[in-house]
This record gives structure tokens, C-alpha cells and sequence, in this order.
């Protein structure tokens, strides 16, 4: 059975600073592993999407890798600012063509000014 | 805009009492989901469905219930038989149900009892 876990479970850094965020899964038979933000009281927003075949992913201050044969993922913020004050989730689509995905239990950043 | 509709955003459910929390979409995506988030915790898959008039139970199915009789719509009932439905509860579609295809979430609905 798949499991994700994430650590840290919170986060607080100085505005500024260069952070990772990590994410461990227990079965290495994934499709992709995908990085989501969730403001308080709202929805997941997808951030980044990592294909089973590729090594990381890049948009704008984020950069997501996979390491799949180690079960690893980073999540590297770059410059924090605290616009970035989020929780952070990780989640991975295992080898059923359902879209199915399983979730860690997130990482909450603080961001301080 | 284009989006993923949730509604209420807070339920309350009083005992042996069902509810239904409206998901709708305006994506044109063949797959929608419903997920159960816990405090602390991470999404837990309830159910999905990846074509109209289709949908499959996920980890948590149980005193749940789905219809999706429409391509844009995918309701949720939580019925009397879920004994702990106190939860924030995520509708998601996605363009298809496979896989590389990213999900979009709703703002979620909040529900407690009374």
C-alpha cells in the first residue's frame, strides 16, 4: 500500500531565504508526483507535475525533483517571501490508470517579513 | 471564468440526517473526484467517476454516495450511515481520467454537525 509522508510538518523561515520541502513515498511504481499549495480554508492549487520519466520541474521560484528509485521529491523555494505562507502537499499517482492520487499530510511554511 | 464550482461553503448536518454538497464544473474535463481532508491530515479519495453516468468507490466510500448523470455536475451525498463526517470535502476534476493529467480543485465545503 502506498504511503507519502511529509517533513517537516511546519515551517518558519525569515523572508528572503532559499527553503526545501521533502516528500517520501514507500512504493517506487508511481506515474507522477505532483506539488500543490493550499491557503487556509481553501482549495489545492497544482504547482508543479513531475512525470515518472523526468528527473525535476521548474515554474518561476519553484523547482520540484524526483528521485524515483529512492522514493524522494524536494520542493526548492527560492527568495521566500511571505506571499509564499501556505501549506504545502505532495501527492503521487500510483500505477492504476485512474488519476487516483494519494496525499501526504502537507508541510505548513511561514514566512516571516 | 473557467472553474470548479463548490457549494454551500459551510453544511451543517443534524443527526440521521443526509446532506448533498454540490460540485460543478465548467471545464469540459471527463473526470471528477471527491476527496475528505481531516485536520493535520492529507486528501483522502472518497469517489471518482471518469466518464458521465460511470464512477468507481475509492479508499473511504463508505455511508457515502455519488451520481453523475451529467458530464458538468458530480454531487455528493453524505447519508446517516457516515458516523464521523466532520471534514472539509474537495470536489477536483481533471481533462481525463489518466494519468500526467493534472487535477483542479474546487474551494471546498466545510461540513459539521449540529
Amino acid at each position: 500500500k502506498q504511503e507519502v509522508t511529509q517533513i517537516p510538518a511546519a515551517l518558519s523561515v525569515p523572508e528572503g531565504e532559499n527553503l526545501v520541502l521533502n516528500c517520501s513515498f514507500t512504493d517506487s511504481a508511481i506515474y507522477n508526483l505532483q506539488w500543490f499549495r493550499q491557503d487556509p480554508g481553501k482549495g489545492l492549487t497544482s504547482l508543479l507535475l513531475i512525470q515518472s520519466s523526468q528527473r525535476e520541474q521548474t515554474s518561476g521560484r519553484l523547482n520540484a525533483s524526483l528521485d524515483k528509485s529512492s522514493g524522494r521529491s524536494t520542493l526548492y523555494i527560492a527568495a521566500s517571501q511571505p506571499g509564499d505562507s501556505a501549506t504545502y502537499l505532495c501527492a503521487v499517482m500510483g500505477s492504476s490508470n485512474t488519476g487516483k492520487l494519494i496525499f501526504g499530510q502537507g508541510t505548513t511554511l511561514q514566512v516571516k517579513p | 471564468d473557467g472553474g470548479i464550482t463548490q457549494s454551500p461553503k459551510y453544511l451543517f448536518r443534524k443527526e440521521g440526517q443526509n446532506v448533498t454538497l454540490s460540485c460543478e464544473q465548467n471545464l469540459n474535463h471527463d473526470a471528477m473526484y471527491w476527496y475528505r481532508q481531516d485536520p493535520g491530515q492529507g486528501l483522502r479519495l472518497i469517489y471518482y467517476s471518469q466518464i458521465v453516468n460511470d464512477f468507481q468507490k475509492g479508499d473511504i466510500a463508505e455511508g457515502y454516495s455519488v451520481s453523475r448523470e451529467k458530464k458538468e455536475s458530480f454531487p455528493l451525498t453524505v447519508t446517516s450511515a457516515q458516523k464521523n463526517p466532520t471534514a472539509f470535502y474537495l470536489c477536483a476534476s481533471s481533462i481525463t481520467g489518466g494519468r500526467n493529467q493534472p487535477q483542479h480543485f474546487g474551494d471546498g465545503t466545510r461540513l459539521s454537525i449540529l
